[in-house]
């Protein structure tokens, strides 16, 4: 079983749906990374979350930490929100600060 | 917002040949650096973490004398892929960490797609 678990694989919807995508994780973790990935490769990072929720524009990401979960959610989707979102847990151990444990990715796919 | 950025963008090149791939910090100063590998459908995997000054840490699996890493400055950090191999063929991507003065988050490079023949 991976360290790092996010579901579903993938994703399609069309525009203005609301989207969630989820990450568990079985490490102890200082903080949850959620990521965006476009075809060309380039990473973007979204969040950094230790506890609660944050908020940019029209993404939302929630931790619960007692429950080792997270969850991305996208309102009012778009066709270019389109791309991989990949959950990374930055592992707790002495020494290994930042070292980042990844998701296989969700591919979201919104059509017009 | 900080950006960092990577050098070259894509490269081809022979086996047994060595390739170099830079990673810069725009904009701010990077305490650490990491470097990764994706290969085709699968996660980023941590290769190794690049201190300035100082010896990077290697992830186990990964041959520090294969994957070199040089971290000369806050700002700079190589990646050099010594006698490379088909199989050695990926998607390698590098991030950086602030120093201070950035919301501490890491912020990754464009990646260097890597395509040895």
């Amino acid at each position: 079983k991976n360290e790092v678990e996010q579901s579903p694989q993938n994703l399609t919807a069309q525009e203005g749906e609301f989207i969630t995508i989820n990450c568990s994780y079985s490490v102890g973790i200082s903080a949850l990374h959620w990521l965006q990935q476009h075809p060309g490769g380039g990473i973007v990072s979204l969040f950094m979350l230790s506890s609660g929720k944050k908020k940019h524009g029209r993404l939302i990401a929630t931790i619960n930490i007692q429950e080792k979960h997270s969850s991305l959610h996208i309102t009012a989707s778009h066709p270019r929100d389109s791309a991989v979102y990949i959950c990374a847990a930055e592992r707790n151990y002495g020494g290994s600060q930042g070292n980042l444990i990844f998701g296989k990715g969700t591919k979201l796919s919104v059509k017009p | 917002g900080a950006v960092v950025s990577q050098h070259p963008s894509w490269v081809i090149c022979k086996s047994g040949t060595s390739v170099k791939i830079e990673c810069r910090s725009l904009d701010f100063q990077a305490t650490t650096m990491f470097w990764y590998r994706q290969f085709p459908k699968q996660s980023l995997m941590l290769m190794a973490t690049s201190n300035e000054g100082s010896k990077a840490t290697y992830e186990q699996g990964v041959e520090k004398d294969k994957f070199l890493i040089n971290h000369a400055s806050l700002t700079l950090s190589t990646l050099t892929v010594t006698s490379a191999h088909p199989e050695d063929s990926s998607f390698y991507i590098c991030s950086a960490r602030a120093l201070a003065g950035l919301a501490d988050t890491q912020y990754f490079g464009p990646g260097t797609r890597l395509t040895v023949l």
